[in-house]
């Protein structure tokens, strides 16, 4: 497809569980972020990618979140011993190159932590 | 840090009113600045962008926002709303830092 994919849409997880959320850029885009948007707010950064490392990770909340973007395309968000604090919209997001261009948003990824 | 204020947290309008929503933020350096657009059930769009030049940009859907140095600000406006607007309004700003950092969003709701 032509947009950024993320799967599954919708995820419903126990308190204590281990989830993976998976981010499928726009195919060529050397750039990829995590985003999660909580009802009411806008998008609160977590993460970003350029290339297969980590550029900027200071928005993980803490170490029980963690993202991989091992060979420069697919990425996956990590959380593990979910919270219900946890329960958010997690979107991904990615663009050609570094800062200037627009960003390009998948649909994202429904979490709710029971 | 860069941050982002948007005022208006819920707007309703008729069809054909004039709108304009408020961004302000809050950051030293040379910044880029995004209105993003989220209709109901859909991705995050773009609706604009400024980088530099011109101060006064304009996007899709007959939507423009002018850049305000001065004033920290980069208000959204549109002289004539239409019911398909009904959506969420999202301003960002970008600094030194490659990243975006949002506001809380507008929730624009258009009566015909």
């Amino acid at each position: 497809g032509a947009g950024v994919s993320q799967t599954p849409s919708n995820k419903v997880t126990e308190k204590g569980k281990y989830v993976e959320l998976r981010c499928d850029p726009i195919s060529g885009h050397t750039a990829l972020y995590w985003y999660r948007q909580s009802l009411g707010q806008g998008p609160e950064f977590l993460i970003y990618f350029q290339g297969t490392g980590a550029a900027d990770d200071s928005g993980l909340p803490n170490d029980r979140f963690f993202a991989v973007r091992p060979e420069g395309s697919v990425s996956t968000l990590k959380i593990q011993r979910t919270e219900r604090g946890d329960s958010a919209v997690y979107l991904c997001a990615s663009r050609l190159g570094a800062g200037g261009s627009p960003l390009h948003f998948g649909n994202g990824t429904r979490l709710t932590v029971t | 840090a860069q941050s982002v204020s948007q005022h208006n947290h819920h707007v309703i309008l008729s069809e054909a009113a004039s709108l304009e929503l408020g961004c302000n933020y809050s950051y030293g350096g040379t910044v880029n600045l995004f209105w993003y657009v989220q209709y109901p059930g859909q991705h995050l769009q773009l609706l604009l962008k400024y980088f530099s030049g011109d101060p006064l940009v304009k996007g899709i859907k007959g939507f423009e926002a002018e850049f305000i140095k001065s004033k920290f600000s980069f208000n959204l406006r549109k002289p004539s709303v239409q019911w398909s607007d009904t959506a969420e309004y999202f301003c960002a700003v970008e600094g030194n830092t490659d990243k975006l950092i949002f506001g809380t969003g507008t929730r624009l709701q258009v009566f015909p």
